[in-house]
């Protein structure tokens, strides 16, 4: 079954202790992106990839990190989480062309206290 | 850059009655138009898209949607609303950027019985 995959689903942590949300997707697709979503502010892009090695910031990058280093895979890293951090996150993914449907993940929800 | 806004933050409607969720965007060029539908927990599920051609686009569960480029809009309707099409409701606009992909706030859907 084709899908992207997200752990963990729920996180509780406190403020900078650093984590890694993961994201796994089995359909060999070249872009992957990584998503914030807040009431009343609807999905904003953190960061994305167009391959392995090769990432770029989006909308609101700032204290997150990422990385590619396989096709399949691409964690999100916050090194020192704050509690203007806490959100719904969401891992996607698609093939290179921008017609292609962008697949998500079922969404981690972090609290950061 | 794009930018979508849903006017409606929420809208109720009765089962059985016809809906329409309300998108505008603002793009300079032709756009790539979805919508997604989040039902509670899950991820986000394309219902459609547009790319070019026929401004009426079909979407899975019943759903169509009209590209109106006079109008910059990209409404979402439904003839019969039912229980199980209460979720929130995502308009997005991409364009010739990769990393160019907008959302909307969001319309969340009550159906009541």
């Amino acid at each position: 079954e084709a899908q992207v995959t997200q752990n963990p689903r729920y996180l509780i942590t406190v403020t900078g202790k650093k984590l890694t949300v993961t994201c796994s997707q089995n359909m060999n697709h070249e872009y992957m992106s990584w998503y914030r979503q807040d009431p009343g502010l609807g999905l904003r892009q953190i960061y994305y990839s167009m391959n392995v090695e090769v990432t770029d910031k989006g909308d609101v990058p700032e204290g997150y990190k990422v990385s590619r280093k396989e096709k399949r895979n691409f964690p999100l890293i916050l090194e020192s989480p704050s509690p203007n951090q806490t959100s719904l996150y969401f891992c996607a993914s698609r093939g290179a062309g921008r017609a292609h449907t962008q697949y998500f993940g079922p969404g981690t929800r972090l609290t950061v206290l | 850059a794009q930018s979508v806004t849903q006017p409606d933050i929420h809208i109720t409607v009765s089962e059985g009655a016809s809906l329409e969720l309300r998108c505008n965007y603002s793009y300079g060029a032709t756009p790539y138009l979805f919508w997604y539908v989040q039902s509670p927990g899950q991820g986000l599920q394309l219902l459609l898209k547009y790319f070019s051609g026929d401004t009426l686009v079909q979407g899975i569960k019943g759903f169509e949607a009209e590209f109106k480029r006079s109008q910059s809009s990209f409404n979402l309707r439904k003839p019969s609303v039912h229980w199980s099409d209460a979720a929130e409701y995502f308009c997005a606009v991409g364009g010739n950027n990769n990393n160019d992909m907008r959302f909307g706030a969001g319309t969340r859907l009550t159906v009541k019985p």
